[in-house]
């Protein structure tokens, strides 16, 4: 029951800025998205997160549109060695506990 | 220290064995999950210790047992496995059990049953 859509995958030059896309329309007014990222062959890294307003961090920048329907996440300066799987996730509260929803993932090679 | 370790990193087991993975954490984090990633999918939620009290079971068949001797450290008990359990098994902590705001995970057992 993932909430999230992303493409499968995408390319990006070296030292140019990757937009990775992300719809989830069926998202609710409290339902915060995150986003991870996952190099081969390591665990899940943690890169942003955030509600409705835009969010910046030293890895990343992340813009949500007005209706939160789907977000984009910016990697301004893209390197070899952000090449992996980034995962959009949306945070729902079940009961008492807060779970991550994942998604499918986008798998995002950067070229030299 | 922000570091998550599992150990072993791989291991391979047969179906009437019995094994154990084993998570680590030092920085203090109250909630604690252990994850399971078959290959090209996303990680799937096992199971959720908050303050050392398992709070989420994700409908784990009971050959999964898992144990949170203290805040530290995580345990799943592996027993009678089906050569369908393997997958990478993740271990993650965060801060706070209510607030997910970041959790951070181990490198993971890569788990072959035969």
């Amino acid at each position: 029951d993932a909430k999230t859509t992303q493409p499968p995958s995408m390319d990006c030059a070296e030292g140019r800025a990757a937009n990775l896309p992300c719809n989830h329309s069926t998202i609710s007014g409290n339902e915060y998205v995150y986003w991870y990222r996952q190099i081969h062959s390591q665990g899940p890294q943690y890169i942003i997160h955030g509600l409705k307003n835009n969010e910046t961090n030293e890895m990343a920048s992340l813009i949500i549109t007005e209706d939160r329907k789907s977000s984009t996440l910016i990697l301004p300066h893209a390197t070899l060695r952000d090449t992996a799987v980034y995962y959009c996730i949306v945070r729902v509260l079940r009961g008492s506990n807060y779970q991550l929803i994942w998604g499918a993932g986008t798998k995002l090679i950067i070229k030299p | 220290d922000t570091e998550v370790t599992q150990t072993p990193k791989h291991l391979v087991m047969g179906m009437t064995n019995k094994k154990s993975l084993k998570c680590e954490q030092h920085m203090g984090h109250r909630a604690m999950y252990w994850y399971k990633q078959k290959a090209k999918k996303p990680p799937e939620l096992m199971f959720v210790y908050s303050y050392e009290k398992l709070s989420i079971n994700e409908s784990v068949p009971s050959r999964f047992s898992p144990e949170c001797p203290n805040s530290s450290l995580l345990n799943l008990h592996l027993h009678a496995l089906q050569p369908e359990d393997s997958a990478l098994y993740l271990c993650a902590s965060s801060q706070d059990p209510q607030s997910y705001n970041e959790q951070f995970f181990g490198p993971g057992t890569r788990l072959t049953v035969l």
